[in-house]
């Protein structure tokens, strides 16, 4: 059985990056098969995806954060590293495993981590 | 980006009773392939979210088959045919058509 559990910290100073891991068990993440992705929800909003990789380490990210955002994996852990951080970015994080259904298929999150709640102040 | 509206925002229901969420989207979601790139999720408060159906119909491991899904192309429908108790929660349409991923508002599925 997948499992996918996260690890970083739950406060960071602005400016800073917000580094977090999300440790997968039961799957290599270089076997093929599906996205490995970043997802955030402020505080009592909805959510935002913010980028996947997949197993071959090609990586997208939002537009909206994508100068900021740095992916990155290897066989049994996926990172996410997000650069020059606001109070903006303030949320819960998770990481979720996607389904490759077919090639431009971009969901089916049917894993997920259970959350690292990160707030951003001095 | 496209753009996806759910209604309603809030949905009082009686346990028992059936419920149907919409979900309307900016943009076509029919693939060439003849998929329909929607999924609905579940969100229960302190929780992840949960995947409920992929493809616009198909229902996922383990869901209870009280959940379906309907719809093509921009119009999308959740549909829950006996609320549950456990049920209630916030439920979310997304669209895996195109990068980024976008999400609906949320559907706030609760107790009349």
């Amino acid at each position: 059985q997948v499992q996918m559990l996260q690890s970083g910290p739950g406060l960071v100073k602005p400016s800073q990056t917000l580094s977090l891991t999300c440790s997968v068990s039961g799957v290599s993440i270089i076997s093929g098969g599906y996205y490995w992705t970043w997802i955030r929800q402020h505080p009592g909003k909805g959510l935002e995806w913010i980028g996947d990789i997949d197993y071959d380490g090609k990586s997208h990210s939002n537009p909206s954060l994508e100068s900021r955002v740095t992916l990155s994996r290897d066989a049994s852990q996926f990172f996410l590293n997000l650069h020059s951080v606001t109070a903006a970015d303030t949320a819960t994080y998770y990481c979720a495993r996607g389904l490759l259904l077919f090639s431009d298929y971009v969901g089916a999150f049917e894993v997920w981590g259970q959350g690292t709640v990160v707030t951003v102040s001095s | 980006e496209i753009v996806l509206t759910q209604s309603p925002v809030s949905l009082p229901v009686t346990p028992g009773e059936p419920a149907s969420i919409s979900c309307r989207s900016s943009h076509s979601l029919l693939n060439s392939n003849g998929f329909n790139y929607l999924d609905w999720y579940v969100q229960k408060a302190g929780q992840p979210p949960r995947l409920l159906i992929y493809l616009a119909s198909s229902r996922a491991s383990g869901v209870p088959d009280r959940f379906s899904g309907s719809g093509s192309r921009t119009d999308f429908t959740l549909e829950i045919s006996s609320v549950q108790t456990d049920d209630f929660g916030v439920y979310y349409c997304v669209q895996a058509q195109q990068r980024p991923p976008t999400f609906g508002q949320g559907t706030k599925v609760e107790i009349k």
